[in-house]
C-alpha cells in the first residue's frame, strides 16, 4: 500500500521531446507537491497544489506544467525537454500546506 | 531570496562517533523540519520543532531549535551504518505559511 506512487521510475528521452511524470497520494492529504532534486542534492519545490488550486509556483520554466484533475493526484507535464531537466522528481503530499510531507519514491529523469 | 544554510556538506565519521549538523536562517523561522534520505532513496520526514528552544529525542538521535528560532541542530550518538544517508533541514519563515525551504544537507557516511 504505497502512500504517494509516481510513475514511471526512470524516464530516459531524447531532448526536444514531450514527456509526462503522475502522482497519486492514497493518504486523504489536501496538499501535493513536485520537488526537482539536481545532481548535488538540492531539493526544490516547483510546485504546490492545494484542494486542487495552485498555491506555490516557483520560478520554473512554462515547459513545466503541472496537473491537478483532483485531491489525489497531481501530474507533470513537461515540454520540449532540455539537457538541464535532467534530476530526480519527487512528488510530495502533506495534510495541510504545513504539514510533513510524504515522498514518493521519485522518477529519474534523463535527457540526452 | 530567502535561505536555510546547512553544515557540514559531507561528515565521514568511524561507526560509534557522534555526528552533528547544524541549520541556519538569517530571518526567524516558523517552524523547521528534519528528513532524512537513504542512498537511492526519497527524503522521510523525521521531526518537526516548533517552540523557540525546543529539544526533541528520538532514540539516539536529539533536535534542537535555537532560542531566536534562526537555527537548529541534529545530533546523532554513537553513529551506526544504518544512519547514513543525508539528512535535510526544512524551514517555514514567519511571513510564508505554505512555503517550506530546504537545507542543502548533509551527507552522512559510516565506516564500519
Amino acid at each position: 500500500d504505497t502512500a504517494v506512487s509516481q510513475t514511471p521510475k526512470y524516464l530516459v528521452t531524447q531532448m526536444g521531446n514531450d514527456k509526462s511524470i503522475k502522482c497519486e497520494q492514497n493518504l486523504g492529504h489536501d496538499t501535493m507537491y513536485w520537488y526537482k532534486q539536481d545532481s548535488k542534492k538540492f531539493l526544490k519545490i516547483m510546485f504546490s497544489y492545494n484542494n486542487k488550486e495552485l498555491i506555490i509556483n516557483e520560478t520554473v520554466p512554462n515547459r513545466f506544467s503541472p496537473k491537478s484533475p483532483d485531491k489525489a493526484h497531481l501530474n507533470l507535464h513537461i515540454n520540449s525537454l532540455e539537457l538541464g531537466d535532467s534530476a530526480v522528481y519527487f512528488c510530495a503530499s502533506s495534510q495541510t500546506p504545513q504539514g510533513s510531507r510524504t515522498f514518493g519514491s521519485g522518477t529519474r529523469l534523463t535527457v540526452v | 531570496g530567502q535561505q536555510v544554510m546547512q553544515i557540514p556538506q559531507y561528515q565521514h565519521v568511524q561507526e560509534g562517533e557522534d555526528f552533528t549538523t547544524y541549520c541556519n536562517s538569517s530571518t526567524t523561522l516558523s517552524n523547521i523540519q528534519w528528513y532524512k534520505q537513504r542512498p537511492g532513496g526519497h527524503p522521510v520526514f523525521l521531526i518537526q520543532l516548533v517552540k523557540s528552544g525546543e529539544v526533541k529525542k528520538q532514540k539516539r538521535l536529539t533536535f534542537q531549535f535555537g532560542e531566536a528560532k534562526k537555527n537548529s541542530s541534529l545530533h546523532i550518538t554513537a553513529t551506526q551504518t544504518t544512519d547514513v544517508g543525508t539528512y535535510f533541514c526544512a524551514g517555514r519563515w514567519m511571513d510564508s505559511s505554505y512555503k517550506l525551504i530546504f537545507g542543502s544537507g548533509t551527507r552522512l557516511l559510516v565506516r564500519p
